[in-house]
């Protein structure tokens, strides 16, 4: 069966520090997409980016960065340098090829103190 | 570019009343999709349409919820009767066509407070 499971529901952590969201996933389909969003304090669901199980490159955005492992089943979230705005719900998202269907985490709650 | 736009964004209603949530997907996007979001359920895909047309609604509660997509356009999500427990934030989305791997673009929601 499908499933996402983002272990952490809350991470605080001091502005400038890195921090971590961890995604672990499951899933029977050789060929899947993962995704992440941020939900701000507005509201509003942000997408972040979106990656195909054939494409095992890390990405880089500024101070975001990600890390897929297909050998842990992990597509992880770092933030270098946290600033108070990036406080946010995290959500990462499983797509798998046969729908359109959107596999959702719980949710990891950031929060960037000052 | 325009995204998702929803209408209203926020809504506060007596119970028993009826609820019109109206959405506007991105040009060009062939997929219309409604998610409800609540604390205890997390995200939920209620419906999605795909050319106008409804693919999947399992995930819509109960009869009372009726979604539809007269053109590529516009879609409504309606809630008759409304109750207390359908207080949550409604989410449209879009994504253009193509495999499932799409990026699936939302609307900013609309707040809905059944009183």
């Amino acid at each position: 069966a499908q499933k996402v499971t983002q272990a952490q529901t809350e991470i605080s952590v001091v502005e400038k520090e890195d921090v971590t969201l961890d995604c672990v996933y499951e899933t029977r389909d050789t060929t899947y997409y993962l995704f992440w969003y941020k939900q701000p304090p507005s509201g509003e669901l942000v997408f972040l980016i979106r990656r195909n199980s054939f494409d095992e490159q890390n990405e880089i955005s500024g101070r975001y960065s990600w890390n897929f492992q297909k050998s842990t089943s992990s597509f992880n979230f770092t933030i270098t340098a946290s600033q108070v705005v990036d406080s946010a719900v995290y959500f990462c998202a499983l797509s798998e090829n046969s729908n359109y269907q959107l596999i959702w985490g719980a949710g990891t709650k950031l929060i960037i103190k000052p | 570019d325009a995204g998702v736009i929803q209408s209203p964004r926020h809504e506060v209603t007596e119970m028993g009343q009826e609820v019109t949530l109206r959405c506007k997907p991105i040009s060009g996007h062939d997929y219309l999709f409604w998610y409800r979001q609540t604390m205890m359920r997390g995200l939920e895909l209620l419906i999605y349409f795909n050319n106008n047309v409804p693919i999947d609604d399992s995930g819509m509660p109960e009869d009372r919820f009726s979604a539809k997509m007269p053109n590529a356009s516009f879609s409504t999500l309606k809630i008759q009767p409304s109750e207390p427990r359908d207080s949550a934030v409604y989410f449209c989305a879009s994504s253009p066509s193509g495999d499932s791997g799409n990026t699936i673009y939302f609307g900013e929601g609309s707040w809905l407070t059944v009183v």
